[in-house]
């Protein structure tokens, strides 16, 4: 089964903080995505990658910031935490391959507070 | 534009009872379609996915999707529910190499004992 494993399940940080959100994955897929979920709202696309060192903005990018130095890796960044950005954050992975992709699966989700 | 529609945010149900849920979507080529499913405070599960072929596509905790071309539609369903099927489903739609998902926002499913 696909394993992708989100660093932490529960976050709190103060206001101006700068975040990391850590997600592995073990399938070697190519494709890697962060969101964000709030009710009402559904998910949101923040950033996804669909290489190494490759990134691409979602819906909702402004605040954040991705890096995804190995394959395996995918990192998002609140480079300066504000309290609007209280939500659950998703990561999911998926393969990709001469145009066509998987199904993405997902992690665990952090719940990420801001105070 | 490229969407997803849920139209019930929330349905209860009977245990034992029949279950479907609607999704319909807006999608300018061929669209790949999922149904995942989240138990509160955990990530999304995929439950079924349908990519071409048969129209009817079954998933895992005993569910099926059908895949009506005409009508937009990729519903979810299930013969017999279970306490345990309590839940947030999601639909989405997606397509291309880089495998982005358009999602609606979601059904909730209460099951009434």
């Amino acid at each position: 089964d696909v394993k992708v494993t989100q660093s932490s399940r529960y976050l709190v940080k103060r206001t101006g903080e700068k975040v990391f959100l850590e997600c592995v994955q073990d399938m070697d897929h190519e494709n890697m995505f962060w969101y964000r979920q709030d009710p009402g709202l559904g998910l949101r696309l923040i950033y996804f990658s669909y290489d190494v060192k490759m990134k691409e903005k979602g819906d909702i990018p402004e605040g954040y910031s991705v890096s995804r130095e190995k394959k395996e890796r995918f990192s998002l960044i609140l480079e300066s935490a504000s309290t609007n950005q209280t939500s659950m954050y998703l990561c999911a992975s998926s393969f990709g391959f001469a145009g066509f992709a998987g199904p993405q699966h997902f992690g665990d989700g952090t719940r990420l507070s801001i105070l | 534009a490229q969407s997803v529609t849920q139209p019930d945010i929330h349905i209860t149900v009977s245990e034992g009872a029949s279950l479907e849920l609607r999704c319909n979507y807006s999608y300018g080529a061929t669209p790949y379609l999922f149904w995942y499913v989240q138990s509160p405070g955990q990530g999304l599960q995929l439950l079924l996915k349908y990519f071409s072929g048969d129209t009817l596509v079954q998933g895992i905790k005993g569910f099926e999707a059908e895949f009506k071309r005409s009508q937009s539609s990729f519903n979810l369903r299930k013969p017999s529910v279970h306490w345990s099927d309590a839940a947030e489903y999601f639909c989405a739609v997606g397509g291309g190499s880089q495998g982005n998902l358009i999602f609606g926002k979601g059904t909730k499913l209460s099951v009434k004992p």
